[in-house]
């Protein structure tokens, strides 16, 4: 069964800190997979897009990285903002041939505090 | 402003009613997309249109019914609901080219109809 699990599920960091959230992921074959940012009470905006051939992507303070080897992404934040407050989702596709599903992580939500 | 307004942005409905979440899309997209948010849960993909053509259900319950008018509108109509129904519903779209597997496409999402059954 296809599964993507986020971890921690809940992080505390202070302003100006860096923190990182870790994706693991079952889902084989793979096509590619995106971080999204949600805040609370709104829509998901996606972040970063990766395919199997990159193992690192940035947006602005944003990084990600891939490792399709072990199958392990990770987001890295770089000089937290009060902004960055929101829940952080690892979304994994399927390709084409192997029936394009995407499977969904739980979410790691991120507090930032002054 | 995302480019793809929700309306209503919260609801209340009895178990007995009938009502309608509207999604539209300023993007020129093709492809439109229903997902469910519960507390605690993962985002669960709902319903895909791609050229207002229904290419996805995923075993949703037959009290949702989808309605793709044209592929800048997307409806989703609710009766006789639960109160496990509650949640957020996201509705989303991206463009879809040929060749180019649908759900692998960068979606946009709105703001989300926070939906309460009781």
């Amino acid at each position: 069964k296809n599964q993507v699990e986020q971890s921690p599920q809940s992080l505390i960091i202070l302003e100006g800190k860096n923190c990182t959230l870790q994706c693991n992921y079952t889902v084989s074959p793979f096509s590619n997979l995106r971080w999204y940012k949600q805040d609370t009470g709104r829509g998901p905006v996606s972040l970063t897009i990766m395919t199997f051939s990159e193992n690192t992507k940035s947006n602005g303070r944003y990084t990600a990285t891939l490792d399709a080897d072990t199958k392990q992404s990770s987001l890295h934040i770089t000089a937290s903002q009060l902004s960055d407050s929101a829940s952080y989702i690892c979304v994994v596709s399927a390709p084409k041939a192997a029936g394009n599903k995407l499977t969904f992580g739980g979410g790691t939500r991120v507090l930032v505090k002054p | 402003e995302t480019g793809v307004t929700q309306t209503p942005r919260h609801l209340v409905m009895g178990m007995t009613n009938k009502k309608s979440l509207k999604c539209e899309q300023h993007l020129g997209h093709n492809a439109m997309y229903w997902y469910k948010q519960s507390a605690k849960k993962p985002l669960e993909l709902m319903f895909v249109y791609n050229f207002k053509e229904q290419t996805e259900n995923n075993s949703v319950p037959s009290r949702f019914s989808p309605e793709c008018p044209n592929s800048s509108h997307l409806f989703l109509h609710l009766h006789t609901l639960q109160p496990e129904d509650s949640a957020l519903y996201l509705c989303a779209s991206s463009q879809a080219n040929r060749g180019t597997a649908i759900l692998n496409t960068e979606a946009f999402f709105g703001q989300g109809t926070r939906l309460t059954v009781v």
